[in-house]
């Protein structure tokens, strides 16, 4: 698969504030990336689908201006999550479909709000 | 909407037990690839299968594919603690604008 860096690992914020995710896309231009959430010792969830020049696309339940999307290159999408409360907090990942190279995973974002 | 069932969701065995994961499915699907994701870390490929009735091997992991595409086990023989982890499959569709639809994982424990 592609090579994809996700950034940062951990990130404690207070509540109210905002926080920038970054997935780049190290070795395959990316017109797609994929954002989703996991709890603990559960699955992912797609939350939205990031598409280069254009708006993303949110899965159901998902609200867009809470987490605003923005994939202004084909090497980097970033999700920020705006006015971050405690129910907010969890475990980020994007990931990146490199044609017939098959899907790849960013290391995740653990974010914590206080 | 499409959705892929784990079984079981959590598994503790010990080191050198045999064990089969599964994942069921009623839709029919054009890949299905199994993912082993670590505290902490992103989900890693282990395998894709795409032909119905495959089967494909990994060193202790052996993974299967079934005949009508809707279903997949994963078996490990003789488990060893580095094989702790969460295990996810997941089904993808040729031409579908969605993503990968993700099963429910099975959290996998191997004592010493």
């Amino acid at each position: 698969g592609a090579v994809v860096s996700q950034h940062p690992s951990r990130v404690i914020c207070k509540s109210g504030t905002s926080v920038k995710i970054e997935c780049r896309s190290l070795d395959f231009q990316a017109t797609t990336m994929f954002w989703y959430r996991q709890f603990p010792k559960q699955s992912l969830m797609l939350m939205a689908t990031s598409n280069e020049g254009s708006k993303a696309t949110y899965e159901q339940g998902v609200e867009k201006d809470k987490f605003l999307i923005n994939h202004a290159s084909l090497t980097l999408s970033t999700l920020t999550v705006t006015s971050a409360h405690p129910e907010d907090s969890s475990f980020y990942i994007c990931s990146v479909k490199a044609g017939g190279r098959g899907y790849t995973f960013g290391s995740g974002t653990r974010l914590t709000v206080v | 909407t499409q959705l892929l069932e784990q079984s079981p969701q959590f598994l503790s065995i010990q080191e050198g037990e045999n064990l089969t994961v599964y994942c069921n499915s009623s839709s029919v699907f054009s890949s299905l690839q199994w993912y082993r994701q670590e505290p902490g870390e992103g989900p890693v490929l282990l395998v894709t299968v795409v032909t119905g009735g495959e089967v494909k091997k990994l060193k202790r992991l052996t993974f299967q594919f079934g005949d009508a595409r809707k279903d997949s086990s994963l078996h490990i023989t003789a488990a060893q603690p580095g094989d702790t982890g969460l295990y996810l499959c997941a089904g993808g569709q040729d031409g579908s604008a969605r993503q990968l639809t993700f099963g429910s994982g099975t959290q996998l424990t191997v004592l010493p």
